[in-house]
């Protein structure tokens, strides 16, 4: 079982709409939880972070961590054409070592 | 706004030959760290680096590998002999403490796209 799993997408929506990215993974000792943009030919931008579990709200973005079932989602609401990207989940123990997804692809059309 | 930059963009090596990538990071930041990311997979941790030493390494980070802080504003990674698998994109990151210390951000730079031929 890999340690990080999220789906790769392509997610693709309407402008306007929610959007749920979500990913799970295996290790408990995760307590710090991220969530990365990266356009493209970029390097990877933190948007949200959380630890332990809990919500966490930024705007237009909510972060939830269900350490119990161990999942994590980020909610965009009211998508804009901008927000398409790679949002990239990134975890880590006790440690500076981020443990990242592979990455789910949004696209948000006009 | 302070960000982290790399040099160069983009580095074509021939299979055998050493490289060298560099990075300046965020000027009051204390801790440093390489990833890379080969095309179609995710980001891996590489190495951080804090107080002149590396704090931890991942499995990929064999001898080949070193890092270095020459001066008070560059962080370097070598890697003394390429191989084919080592094209990636590589990313260096800085952040003020580490994520245990409260600092939950850590700042990519733009990466460099190493090609190993």
């Amino acid at each position: 079982q890999k340690e990080v799993e999220q789906d790769p997408g392509p997610l693709s929506v309407p402008e306007g709409a929610i959007v749920s990215l979500n990913c799970t993974y295996s290790n408990s000792a995760f307590q710090y939880f991220m969530w990365y943009r990266q356009y493209s030919r970029k390097g990877p931008e933190l948007l949200m972070y959380t630890y332990s579990s809990g919500n966490k709200e930024d705007g237009r973005f909510t972060a939830q961590v269900d350490k119990s079932s161990k999942y994590i989602s980020l909610f965009i609401r009211d998508s804009q054409p901008s927000d398409s990207a790679t949002y990239l989940c990134a975890m880590s123990a006790n440690t500076d070592k981020l443990i990242f997804g592979t990455g789910t692809r949004l696209q948000v059309f006009p | 706004e302070p960000e982290v930059t790399q040099t160069p963009s983009h580095q074509v090596t021939q299979m055998g030959q050493e490289v060298i990538l560099r990075c300046v990071p965020i000027s009051n930041h204390l801790y440093f760290y390489w990833y890379r990311q080969i095309l179609g997979q995710k980001v891996e941790f590489l190495v951080s680096f804090y107080n002149n030493e590396i704090s931890e390494k991942s499995e990929i980070f064999d001898d080949q590998f070193s890092v270095e802080r020459p001066d008070g504003s560059n962080f370097t990674l070598k890697i003394r002999s390429t191989k084919l698998e080592d094209s990636a994109m590589y990313f260096c990151a800085s952040s003020e403490e580490g994520i245990t210390s409260g600092s939950e951000t850590q700042y990519f730079g733009p990466g460099t796209r190493l090609l190993v031929l």
